[in-house]
């Protein structure tokens, strides 16, 4: 597609539920990125994959969060139990390239999640 | 660990001014800095990328400076309107290819 789409652009759930969130990146963009935007707080990395390599996981805040990214192409994430704290915008960008680019991100518009 | 400071926090001006948004970066071993402007309630548009090895990236109204030596970039927006009204973050991508962002400005252009 022209842009990453991501979706629901907005999600309420109750506490303890789980949710999938989708992103859907620009066609032959080898990196796809999750970030989360806390009310008043800066974006937060989460996860990041790179074509067939193992993603970095790194940046997910607890084990009741994973992320998967089926063909190369689309990816979900996971957040199990979900916890008020979890409330925030989380954002997906791709990239041409691979781990060390020159390239720019792409950002999509957000998934808005709030837990109730 | 990189750490990205935006000054001002906010600012507020009458429209025609121009606008000089501030950034800076503990660490120069960067490859790139991106400049993204967010809507409240979107995600973020990307407005200039300055890639390590250039000094300014120009598009339209808007021109943004890099120093890496000194951490430092500045965004220009020349001729203010209201529709200029957003936050404005910058981030930067070391070689670790994630990108550290700044906390914004959010910048309000009164009519």
């Amino acid at each position: 597609g022209a842009g990453v789409s991501q979706s629901p652009s907005n999600k309420v759930t109750e506490k303890g539920k789980d949710v999938e969130l989708r992103c859907d990146p620009i066609s032959g963009h080898t990196a796809l990125y999750w970030y989360r935007q806390s009310l008043g707080q800066g974006l937060e990395f989460l996860i990041y994959f790179q074509g067939n390599s193992a993603p970095d996981k790194s940046g997910l805040p607890s084990d009741r969060f994973s992320a998967e990214r089926t063909g190369g192409s689309v990816s979900t994430l996971t957040i199990q139990r979900t916890q008020q704290e979890d409330s925030a915008v989380y954002l997906c960008a791709s990239s041409l390239g691979g781990p060390v680019t020159h390239y720019g991100y792409t950002f999509g518009s957000g998934t808005r999640l709030t837990v109730v | 660990k990189q750490e990205v400071t935006q000054i001002p926090a906010a600012l507020s001006v009458p429209e025609g001014e121009n606008l000089v948004l501030n950034c800076s970066f503990t660490d120069s071993a960067i490859y790139n800095l991106q400049w993204f402007r967010q809507d409240p309630g979107k995600g973020l548009t990307s407005l200039l990328l300055i890639q390590s090895s250039q000094r300014e990236q120009t598009s339209g109204r808007l021109n943004a400076s890099l120093d890496k030596s000194s951490g430092r970039s500045t965004l220009y927006i020349a001729a203010s309107q209201p529709g200029d009204s957003a936050t404005y973050l910058c981030a930067v991508r070391g070689n670790d290819y994630k990108l550290s962002f700044g906390a914004g400005t959010t910048v309000t252009v009164r009519a």
